[in-house]
C-alpha cells in the first residue's frame, strides 16, 4: 500500500479482554516496529520486526504483551488481559532496512486504545 | 530515565517569523537525530535528520543544529507557517547493531499564529 496501514484505529475494551492490533507495512519493507504512546508522552520502544523475526522484543512491558509478523509483511500485536494503563496510541512503523542511518522509517495513524 | 528531552511543552509564535525548538539528549551513543512531526489523530512524519559528523543540515525553511559537546540539538522554522502548527518530537538512534531503535522526547507543540 501507500502508506503504513493500521486497524483498528480506534478500540474500546473492558478490562481483562484480549485485544488484537494489526499493521499492513509500505510494501517492499523489510522492518517494522511497534511504538506506543501513552498520554503526555513520547513514543516508547515495543518490538522490531527484521523480516519474520523479532530481534528486539526488549519494550514489551510485560508477558501480555506480544507481537507476530507472517510472510514478512502484516504483523499483529496482542496484548491479553488488558489493563487500564494499557490505554495509550499503539502506533507501527516500517522501513526499507532495519539498520542504516539513512533508513527512514514510517509512521502510521495508530491504534487508538481505550481500557475501561 | 529520560534520554531524549524537549523541555518546552509548547511553544508560541507569530506567521513569518523564527520557531526553534531545542532538544537534549544524554546517552552520547547516540549518532543520528530526527525530528518528526505529528498532527493531532495521525502518524507522526519524517521532518529532517542529522548525522553526528555534521553541525548542521538544512532543508527548505527547516534547519536542524547540532552542537555534540554539549549534547544539545534545535530546530528552526523560518519563516513560520499557521500549517507549521504541530507536535514535534525530537528523537535519536544510537550506532552499532541497535541502530534501528529510535528514543523519543516527549514533544513540544507548536503554534504558529495568524
Amino acid at each position: 500500500g501507500a502508506g503504513v496501514s493500521q486497524s483498528p484505529s480506534n478500540k474500546v475494551t473492558e478490562k481483562g479482554k484480549d485485544v488484537e492490533l494489526r499493521c499492513d507495512p509500505i510494501s517492499g519493507h523489510t522492518a517494522l516496529y511497534w511504538y506506543r504512546q501513552s498520554l503526555g508522552q513520547g513514543l516508547e520502544f515495543l518490538i522490531y520486526f527484521q523480516g519474520n523475526s523479532a530481534p528486539d522484543k526488549s519494550g514489551l512491558p510485560s508477558d501480555r504483551f506480544s507481537a507476530e509478523r507472517t510472510g514478512g509483511s502484516v504483523s499483529t500485536l496482542t496484548i491479553q488481559r488488558t489493563q487500564q494503563e494499557d490505554s495509550a496510541v499503539y502506533l507501527c512503523a516500517s522501513s526499507l532496512g532495519g539498520q542504516g542511518a539513512g533508513n527512514t522509517i514510517y509512521f502510521g495513524e495508530g491504534s487508538w486504545l481505550t481500557v475501561v | 530515565d529520560q534520554q531524549v528531552k524537549q523541555n518546552s511543552p509548547s511553544l508560541s509564535v507569530q506567521e513569518g517569523r523564527i520557531s526553534i525548538l531545542n532538544c537534549d539528549y544524554t546517552n552520547s551513543m547516540f549518532d543520528y537525530f530526527l525530528w518528526y512531526k505529528k498532527y493531532p489523530a495521525e502518524g507522526p512524519t519524517f521532518l529532517i535528520s542529522i548525522s553526528s559528523i555534521k553541525d548542521k543540515n538544512e532543508d527548505g525553511r527547516f534547519t536542524v543544529f547540532l552542537n555534540k559537546s554539549a549534547k544539545h540539538l534545535s530546530l528552526h522554522i523560518v519563516p513560520s507557517q499557521p500549517g507549521d502548527s504541530a507536535v514535534y518530537f525530537c528523537a535519536a538512534r544510537p550506532g552499532g547493531g541497535s541502530n534501528y531503535k529510535l528514543t523519543f522526547g516527549k514533544g513540544t507543540l507548536l503554534t504558529v499564529n495568524p
